[in-house]
């Protein structure tokens, strides 16, 4: 079985430019997240997506960011414009059923540095 | 919301000692507590979960006890090697959407 794919797997970029990263989850997984994990913290949910619908985007800065998963598959999540404290790994994860007990798995993340 | 705890921050023992992680969790309605392992710059892993109908589970040297009523879990692994060296993260499950949010990690180093 093929795992959650992400791409890039880095990036570099100065502050107030836009970057995107994509994510492919494991064929069949209806949920999709997107997780920021800044340096030394645990990571920390952005945006849930249930199919091609969000049912949980409250930690999400959507002046700058924005998120989504066009006909229920793969999901693209967008800074723009970035600043310095958005530098993170961005990590993609995904899940079979959303209610219940279920593991997430989770994406190799994008590391971004902003400058 | 859900806030989670984890301690300690940093845990080093010998090759083949016990290691305890601690997590406590605010929000009584959370049922799911996962465990999550991460090796420096790989993806996290589950490596446990138990769910709040149960409380203990174990799978060989690893094992998670949940308190219901203290609002705490813990992750508890014997005979540790140095391969077990990681971050390891708790989480909890809060809502209906299986919305997990984190601890803090705990750094474990397992010396030879």
């Amino acid at each position: 079985e093929a795992g959650v794919a992400q791409s890039p797997r880095y990036k570099i970029i100065e502050k107030r430019q836009s970057v995107a990263f994509w994510c492919n989850p494991i064929s069949g997984h209806a949920t999709l997240y997107w997780y920021q994990q800044i340096l030394g913290q645990g990571p920390k949910l952005l945006i849930q997506f249930q199919n091609n619908g969000v049912v949980d985007d409250s930690q999400l800065p959507k002046d700058r960011f924005s998120a989504e998963r066009l006909k229920g598959v793969d999901s693209t999540l967008k800074i723009q414009p970035a600043k310095l404290e958005d530098s993170a790994v961005y990590l993609c994860a995904s899940s079979l059923v959303y209610r219940g007990a279920y593991e997430q798995y989770f994406g190799p993340g994008t590391r971004l540095t902003v400058t | 919301g859900e806030n989670v705890e984890q301690h300690p921050s940093t845990l080093s023992v010998q090759e083949g000692d016990s290691a305890v992680i601690k997590c406590t969790y605010s929000d009584s309605a959370s049922n799911y507590f996962p465990w999550y392992k991460q090796e420096l710059g790989k993806r996290p892993q589950l490596i446990i979960d138990i769910r709040s109908n149960v409380g203990e589970k174990k799978d060989q040297r690893i094992a998670v006890t949940l308190n219901k009523t203290a609002k705490h879990f813990s992750l508890h692994i014997t005979e540790t090697q140095p391969e077990d060296s990681a971050v390891y993260f708790c989480a909890a499950s809060s809502g209906g959407f299986q919305k997990l949010v984190f601890g803090t990690g705990t750094r474990l180093l397992v010396s030879p």
